[in-house]
Protein backbone atom coordinates (compact mmCIF):
# COMPACT_ATOMS: atom_id res chain seq x y z
CA UNK A 1 0.00 0.00 0.00
CA UNK A 2 1.16 2.99 -1.42
CA UNK A 3 -0.99 5.54 -0.18
CA UNK A 4 -1.99 5.91 -4.01
CA UNK A 5 -5.36 4.61 -4.75
CA UNK A 6 -7.07 4.34 -8.30
CA UNK A 7 -10.21 2.70 -9.01
CA UNK A 8 -11.48 0.88 -11.03
CA UNK A 9 -8.30 -1.48 -11.11
CA UNK A 10 -10.22 -3.19 -14.41
CA UNK A 11 -12.40 -1.35 -17.30
CA UNK A 12 -13.56 -2.75 -20.63
CA UNK A 13 -15.02 0.05 -22.73
CA UNK A 14 -16.29 0.17 -26.06
CA UNK A 15 -14.79 2.67 -28.77
CA UNK A 16 -17.77 4.90 -28.16
CA UNK A 17 -18.14 4.76 -24.83
CA UNK A 18 -16.94 7.38 -22.19
CA UNK A 19 -15.30 6.43 -18.66
CA UNK A 20 -13.11 8.20 -16.42
CA UNK A 21 -10.12 6.90 -14.29
CA UNK A 22 -9.71 8.14 -10.60
CA UNK A 23 -6.46 8.17 -8.15
CA UNK A 24 -6.84 9.86 -4.68
CA UNK A 25 -3.87 10.64 -2.52
CA UNK A 26 -3.68 11.67 0.93
CA UNK A 27 0.09 12.10 1.42
CA UNK A 28 0.03 15.36 1.11
CA UNK A 29 1.50 15.63 -2.00
CA UNK A 30 1.32 18.41 -4.76
CA UNK A 31 2.32 16.57 -7.83
CA UNK A 32 0.43 14.30 -9.70
CA UNK A 33 1.50 12.24 -12.57
CA UNK A 34 -0.87 10.05 -14.86
CA UNK A 35 1.62 7.37 -17.11
CA UNK A 36 0.64 4.41 -19.70
CA UNK A 37 2.59 1.45 -19.73
CA UNK A 38 1.56 -0.51 -23.02
CA UNK A 39 2.65 -4.39 -23.75
CA UNK A 40 6.43 -4.66 -23.78
CA UNK A 41 7.05 -0.87 -23.68
CA UNK A 42 8.84 1.29 -20.87
CA UNK A 43 6.41 3.38 -19.22
CA UNK A 44 5.41 6.65 -20.56
CA UNK A 45 4.19 9.64 -18.49
CA UNK A 46 1.11 11.73 -20.29
CA UNK A 47 0.58 14.52 -18.05
CA UNK A 48 2.02 16.47 -14.91
CA UNK A 49 -0.35 18.01 -12.37
CA UNK A 50 1.54 20.38 -9.80
CA UNK A 51 -0.45 22.38 -7.35
CA UNK A 52 -3.60 21.20 -9.47
CA UNK A 53 -1.91 22.91 -12.62
CA UNK A 54 -1.12 20.69 -15.72
CA UNK A 55 2.07 21.55 -16.23
CA UNK A 56 3.42 18.88 -18.55
CA UNK A 57 1.47 17.31 -21.55
CA UNK A 58 3.58 15.07 -23.78
CA UNK A 59 1.93 14.90 -26.75
CA UNK A 60 -1.04 12.91 -25.57
CA UNK A 61 -4.15 12.74 -28.05
CA UNK A 62 -7.36 14.87 -26.75
CA UNK A 63 -9.50 11.30 -26.53
CA UNK A 64 -7.67 11.50 -23.17
CA UNK A 65 -8.02 14.54 -20.62
CA UNK A 66 -7.00 15.12 -17.57
CA UNK A 67 -8.59 16.94 -14.76
CA UNK A 68 -7.18 17.85 -10.77
CA UNK A 69 -9.82 19.20 -8.87
CA UNK A 70 -7.59 19.41 -5.83
CA UNK A 71 -4.31 18.50 -5.08
CA UNK A 72 -5.56 15.13 -3.81
CA UNK A 73 -7.60 13.82 -7.08
CA UNK A 74 -6.59 13.36 -10.45
CA UNK A 75 -8.89 12.15 -13.12
CA UNK A 76 -8.19 10.79 -16.73
CA UNK A 77 -11.66 10.95 -18.84
CA UNK A 78 -11.69 9.01 -21.51
CA UNK A 79 -13.60 9.29 -24.57
CA UNK A 80 -13.51 7.87 -28.29
CA UNK A 81 -10.43 5.51 -27.62
CA UNK A 82 -9.02 3.27 -29.84
CA UNK A 83 -7.91 -0.66 -28.86
CA UNK A 84 -4.58 0.23 -29.48
CA UNK A 85 -5.02 2.78 -26.00
CA UNK A 86 -5.40 -0.70 -24.70
CA UNK A 87 -2.73 -0.54 -21.50
CA UNK A 88 -2.17 0.02 -18.24
CA UNK A 89 -2.47 3.62 -16.76
CA UNK A 90 -0.85 4.38 -13.66
CA UNK A 91 -1.49 7.29 -11.68
CA UNK A 92 1.91 8.31 -9.40
CA UNK A 93 2.22 11.52 -6.67
CA UNK A 94 5.42 13.46 -5.42
CA UNK A 95 5.55 16.04 -2.70
CA UNK A 96 6.62 18.25 -5.44
CA UNK A 97 7.44 18.01 -9.04
CA UNK A 98 11.32 18.36 -8.25
CA UNK A 99 10.92 16.02 -5.72
CA UNK A 100 12.96 12.71 -6.32
CA UNK A 101 10.69 9.88 -5.09
CA UNK A 102 7.10 8.91 -6.64
CA UNK A 103 4.68 6.57 -4.85
CA UNK A 104 2.83 4.87 -7.58
CA UNK A 105 -0.94 3.74 -7.44
CA UNK A 106 -1.65 0.14 -8.32
CA UNK A 107 -3.01 1.13 -12.38
CA UNK A 108 -6.48 0.54 -14.08
CA UNK A 109 -5.88 -2.00 -16.33
CA UNK A 110 -7.55 -0.82 -19.22
CA UNK A 111 -9.06 -2.87 -22.49
CA UNK A 112 -10.68 -1.15 -25.18
CA UNK A 113 -13.07 -3.53 -27.41
CA UNK B 1 18.60 3.69 -29.09
CA UNK B 2 16.83 3.85 -26.02
CA UNK B 3 17.91 6.30 -23.84
CA UNK B 4 17.67 3.57 -21.23
CA UNK B 5 18.70 -0.17 -21.48
CA UNK B 6 18.12 -3.07 -19.13
CA UNK B 7 19.52 -6.48 -19.32
CA UNK B 8 18.77 -9.28 -19.06
CA UNK B 9 15.16 -8.37 -20.21
CA UNK B 10 14.19 -12.07 -18.60
CA UNK B 11 15.71 -13.92 -15.68
CA UNK B 12 15.16 -17.07 -14.52
CA UNK B 13 17.08 -18.60 -11.69
CA UNK B 14 16.26 -20.61 -8.59
CA UNK B 15 15.48 -20.12 -5.00
CA UNK B 16 18.37 -18.89 -3.47
CA UNK B 17 20.80 -17.51 -6.04
CA UNK B 18 22.36 -14.63 -6.39
CA UNK B 19 20.65 -12.11 -9.03
CA UNK B 20 22.02 -9.13 -10.68
CA UNK B 21 19.99 -6.84 -12.87
CA UNK B 22 22.01 -4.25 -15.15
CA UNK B 23 20.93 -0.72 -16.76
CA UNK B 24 22.67 1.58 -18.69
CA UNK B 25 21.61 5.14 -19.58
CA UNK B 26 22.87 7.61 -22.14
CA UNK B 27 21.76 11.17 -20.74
CA UNK B 28 22.64 13.02 -17.77
CA UNK B 29 21.13 12.28 -14.56
CA UNK B 30 20.38 13.57 -10.76
CA UNK B 31 19.50 10.52 -9.62
CA UNK B 32 18.61 6.76 -10.78
CA UNK B 33 15.69 5.04 -9.15
CA UNK B 34 15.06 1.10 -9.38
CA UNK B 35 11.08 0.11 -9.26
CA UNK B 36 9.30 -3.41 -8.58
CA UNK B 37 5.90 -3.88 -10.55
CA UNK B 38 4.27 -7.13 -8.80
CA UNK B 39 1.60 -8.86 -11.26
CA UNK B 40 -1.22 -6.95 -10.64
CA UNK B 41 0.58 -4.02 -11.96
CA UNK B 42 1.52 -1.63 -8.62
CA UNK B 43 4.95 -0.17 -8.84
CA UNK B 44 6.65 0.40 -5.67
CA UNK B 45 9.85 2.41 -5.16
CA UNK B 46 12.92 0.39 -3.96
CA UNK B 47 15.72 3.01 -4.18
CA UNK B 48 16.54 6.52 -5.29
CA UNK B 49 20.36 6.70 -5.24
CA UNK B 50 23.06 9.62 -6.80
CA UNK B 51 26.07 7.65 -5.73
CA UNK B 52 27.50 4.65 -4.52
CA UNK B 53 25.56 2.46 -3.22
CA UNK B 54 22.49 1.56 -0.87
CA UNK B 55 21.29 -1.24 0.96
CA UNK B 56 18.09 -2.48 2.13
CA UNK B 57 16.81 -5.80 3.51
CA UNK B 58 18.43 -8.45 0.81
CA UNK B 59 18.88 -5.59 -1.70
CA UNK B 60 21.82 -4.10 -3.24
CA UNK B 61 21.48 -0.91 -5.93
CA UNK B 62 25.30 0.28 -7.01
CA UNK B 63 25.55 3.51 -9.59
CA UNK B 64 28.40 4.50 -11.33
CA UNK B 65 28.00 7.81 -12.39
CA UNK B 66 31.37 8.29 -14.57
CA UNK B 67 30.12 4.83 -16.83
CA UNK B 68 26.52 5.46 -16.60
CA UNK B 69 25.50 2.54 -15.20
CA UNK B 70 23.33 0.82 -12.43
CA UNK B 71 22.76 -2.72 -11.09
CA UNK B 72 20.17 -4.07 -8.88
CA UNK B 73 21.58 -7.22 -6.73
CA UNK B 74 18.95 -9.37 -4.91
CA UNK B 75 20.70 -12.06 -2.62
CA UNK B 76 19.13 -15.31 -1.75
CA UNK B 77 16.48 -15.04 -3.85
CA UNK B 78 13.08 -15.54 -3.06
CA UNK B 79 9.61 -16.59 -5.00
CA UNK B 80 8.40 -13.94 -3.64
CA UNK B 81 10.92 -11.65 -5.40
CA UNK B 82 9.34 -12.53 -8.90
CA UNK B 83 8.08 -9.37 -9.95
CA UNK B 84 9.57 -6.92 -13.31
CA UNK B 85 12.08 -4.60 -12.28
CA UNK B 86 12.26 -0.88 -13.53
CA UNK B 87 15.18 0.70 -13.69
CA UNK B 88 14.34 5.06 -14.10
CA UNK B 89 17.21 7.31 -14.29
CA UNK B 90 16.11 10.69 -13.53
CA UNK B 91 17.00 13.69 -16.43
CA UNK B 92 16.99 16.78 -15.10
CA UNK B 93 14.76 18.26 -11.97
CA UNK B 94 11.85 15.91 -12.55
CA UNK B 95 11.87 13.82 -15.90
CA UNK B 96 12.18 10.10 -15.07
CA UNK B 97 12.80 8.09 -18.00
CA UNK B 98 12.17 4.03 -17.80
CA UNK B 99 13.84 1.20 -18.98
CA UNK B 100 11.77 -1.75 -20.56
CA UNK B 101 12.00 -3.50 -17.31
CA UNK B 102 13.38 -6.77 -16.45
CA UNK B 103 11.11 -10.05 -16.11
CA UNK B 104 12.69 -11.87 -12.81
CA UNK B 105 10.75 -15.63 -11.99
CA UNK B 106 12.47 -17.25 -8.81
CA UNK B 107 11.69 -20.76 -8.89
CA UNK B 108 11.40 -22.82 -5.48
Amino acid sequence: ETGVTQTPRHLVMGMTNKKSLKCEQHLGHNAMYWYKQSAKKPLELMFVYSLEERVENNSVPSRFSPECPNSSHLFLHLHTLQPEDSALYLCASSQSQGSTEAFFGQGTRLTVV
Amino acid sequence: KNEVEQSPQNLTAQEGEFITINCSYSVGISALHWLQQHPGGGIVSLFMLSSGKKKHGRLIATINIQEKHSSLHITASHPRDSAVYICAPRKGAQKLVFGQGTRLTINP
